[in-house]
């Protein structure tokens, strides 16, 4: 199975920051990366699909880069609603292996 | 609207056996990649097991020969039938669409608890 790891595991910022959460795989994926957004005793919500694409009614603030092995998601301006756990996912193969997750915390 | 309803978790003995189901809304899941995603307690996500839009089926290792996926076009569900349940099959289970690809996850339910323990 292909491994996916996050970096980091969990950051502290503020409103208004930018910040980007990392993600690797153990094997090219080329572009096939997935961004969730997870918040307390919800579902996860798709946010970036296939390393650079928005989902629909995503906020612009939110995106996403990288192919192959090496990915990011970055938030441009950190708002009180960002403050969750994100998800990485590979859609390469089966299983659909996701990261360990990174909690963003307010500073 | 597009929406997953999922049912029929609770607490289970190990080695018991327990049906989940997911009832869809505003789409057809026989015409969908339909999967299970489950996430222990505090812990991270995990793909439990896919059924494709023409009928094939796949599982995690963890769960195979153990889980069987489903669904019935009638009621526009999709199943998830679990037998000898260890503890370790404790967490909310999730219904998740596939598109715009099979292992995308662009609509989710709200989650289902079972909770396997003596």
């Amino acid at each position: 199975d292909i491994q996916m790891t996050q970096s980091p595991s969990s950051l502290s910022a503020s409103v208004g920051d930018r910040l980007t959460i990392t993600c690797r795989a153990s094997q090219s994926i080329s572009s096939h990366l997935n961004w969730y957004q997870q918040k307390p005793g919800k579902a996860p919500k798709l946010l970036i699909y296939t390393a650079s694409s928005l989902q629909t009614g995503v906020p612009s603030r939110f995106s996403g880069s990288g192919s192959g092995t090496d990915f990011t998601l970055t938030i441009s301006s950190l708002q009180p609603e960002d403050f969750a756990t994100y998800f990485c996912q590979q859609s390469y193969s089966i299983p659909g292996t996701f990261g360990q997750g990174t909690r963003l915390e307010i500073k | 609207e597009v929406q997953l309803v999922e049912s029929g978790g609770g607490l289970i003995q190990p080695g018991g056996s327990l049906r989940l189901s997911c009832a869809a809304s505003g789409f057809t899941v026989s015409n969908n990649y339909m999967s299970w995603v489950r996430q222990a307690p505090g812990k991270g996500l995990e793909w439990v097991s896919l059924i494709y839009s023409g009928g094939s089926t796949f599982y995690a290792e963890s769960v195979k020969g153990r889980f069987t996926i489903s669904r019935d076009t009638s009621e526009n569900t999709v199943d998830l039938q679990m037998n000898s349940l260890r503890v370790e099959d404790t967490a909310v289970y999730y219904c998740a669409r596939g598109r715009p690809n099979l292992l995308v996850f662009d609509c989710w339910g709200q989650g289902v608890l079972v909770t396997v323990s003596s």
